[in-house]
């Protein structure tokens, strides 16, 4: 699986969108580009993920750029319950048991 | 639906003692996962199963056995407890070999400290 490389933490002030990127340039072909998210002392909660095209869902929009060895995901009006740890996850929809692997995430801040 | 649920929530645990985890779904999901989590640290893939039946060995499998009779549960056992094995223990599961995806359903978590 392609690793991924994200900033350890990021502010964003209430109301406004928030940009999460991550990098992922050894990305292949047939892999995915995950995200989840880790609300503190909760189990991981699925957000979106994506191919090649941009995608949106009721949570977050996904940008994956044309070359796929960057992408960016967005929550439209950060709230405060959107505080967290958010993780970009890349792996192939093939293989026996498809588990993710998680690195360490960006720890978002959302700011009253 | 409940989703995943775990068994217990909280435990403490003297070294050497033993102690079996459950994770129960009910998505029918084929595929099943045990995570650990330390402080500060991201989820490490323990052992996972493809079905019922099956499991297999993940990243950080020592000390940990698992079991999955039914396909709606899997079992982590922790046969002699050492204090490395405090942590928030994660259960997970997903869709089985159509899907094109893997978005992973989560548990609640079981906090448990081995003194």
């Amino acid at each position: 699986d392609a690793k991924t490389t994200q900033p350890p933490s990021m502010d964003c002030a209430e109301g406004r969108a928030a940009n999460l990127p991550c990098n992922h340039s050894t990305i292949s072909g047939n892999e995915y580009v995950y995200w989840y998210r880790q609300i503190h002392s909760q189990g991981p909660q699925y957000i979106i993920h994506g191919l090649k095209n941009n995608e949106t869902n009721e949570m977050a929009s996904l940008i994956i750029t044309e070359d796929r060895k960057s992408s960016t995901l967005i929550l439209p009006h950060a709230t405060l319950r959107d505080t967290a740890v958010y993780y970009c996850i890349v792996r192939g929809s093939s293989g026996s048991a498809r588990q993710l692997t998680f690195g360490s995430g960006t720890q978002l801040t959302v700011l009253p | 639906n409940a989703g995943v649920t775990q068994t217990p929530k909280f435990r403490v645990l003297k070294t050497g003692q033993s102690m079996t985890l459950l994770c129960a779904q009910d998505m029918n999901h084929e595929y099943m996962y045990w995570y650990r989590q330390d402080p500060g640290m991201g989820l490490r893939l323990i052992h996972y199963s493809v079905g019922e039946g099956t499991t297999a060995k993940g990243e950080v499998p020592d000390g940990y056995n698992v079991s999955r009779l039914k396909k709606q549960n899997f079992l982590l056992g922790l046969e002699s407890a050492a204090p490395s094995q405090t942590s928030v223990y994660f259960c997970a599961s997903s869709h089985g070999a159509g899907a094109s995806y893997n978005e992973q359903f989560f548990g609640p978590g079981t906090r448990l400290t081995v003194l």
